[in-house]
């Protein structure tokens, strides 16, 4: 069955540095989002991406976050300037159309020094 | 902004016994997803529910949508060692062509065997 990957698994990084994190959602997939998920906290939106553009973003999704599909295949989530508050496992999920279900990535686990 | 609320947040049953976790949303809701997340894994999804009133069965788990699309429940019956891990429900907002999902903060099972 078709997956979404995330690399890498785990990302350490000094505070102020920025970050890349990667993604291949399925083939076939048209809508890409973001979650964050911070350590035993609740799954919480980042930001959906449609036709090589934004869709929607939540207030986690400031000035320090952006979202790039810089070619068929890979969805990437760059942080500018991290701050510790980022730590956290961040996910990529996709789907096909409206009302199908996402299916998420393992993950990525920010570790912010 | 769409709150919604998901209790308990844990449940420790005896494996055999019945387990239900709820769901509110502070809106109305176009649909309902339930998905599950094992200890260190990613948001699996479950199901999705969209009609008022809704009931859906997969196997042990009944999956409820109420009649004002407000709330929604899952129950596993008969729980077994396999059912471990966090449930969460997540809602999508009525209209305005959103898929922003909002999260619950998710009711973590543990069976005792």
């Amino acid at each position: 069955e078709p997956e979404v990957t995330q690399t890498p698994s785990h990302q350490v990084t000094q505070m102020g540095q920025e970050v890349i994190l990667r993604c291949v959602p399925i083939s076939n997939h048209l809508y890409f989002y973001w979650y964050r998920q911070i350590l035993g906290q609740k799954v919480e939106f980042l930001v959906s991406f449609y036709n090589n553009e934004i869709s929607e973003k939540s207030e986690i999704f400031d000035d320090q976050f952006s979202v790039e599909r810089p070619d068929g295949s890979n969805f990437t989530l760059k942080i500018r300037s991290t701050k510790l508050e980022d730590s956290a496992m961040y996910f990529c999920a996709s789907r096909t159309t409206w009302g199908q279900p996402q299916h998420f990535g393992d993950g990525t686990r920010l570790s912010i020094l | 902004g769409q709150q919604v609320m998901q209790i308990p947040q844990y449940q420790h049953v005896q494996e055999g016994e019945d387990f239900t976790t709820y769901c509110n949303s502070s809106t109305t809701l176009s649909n309902i997803q339930w998905y599950k997340q094992r200890p260190g894994g990613h948001p699996v999804f479950l199901i999705q529910l969209v009609k008022s009133g809704e009931v859906k069965k997969q196997k042990r788990l009944t999956f409820q949508f109420g009649e004002a699309k407000k709330n929604s429940s899952l129950h596993i019956t008969a729980t077994q060692t396999t059912d471990v891990g966090t449930y969460f429900c997540a809602g999508l907002p009525r209209g305005a062509g959103s898929y922003q999902l909002t999260f619950g903060k998710g009711t973590k099972l543990s069976v005792i065997p």
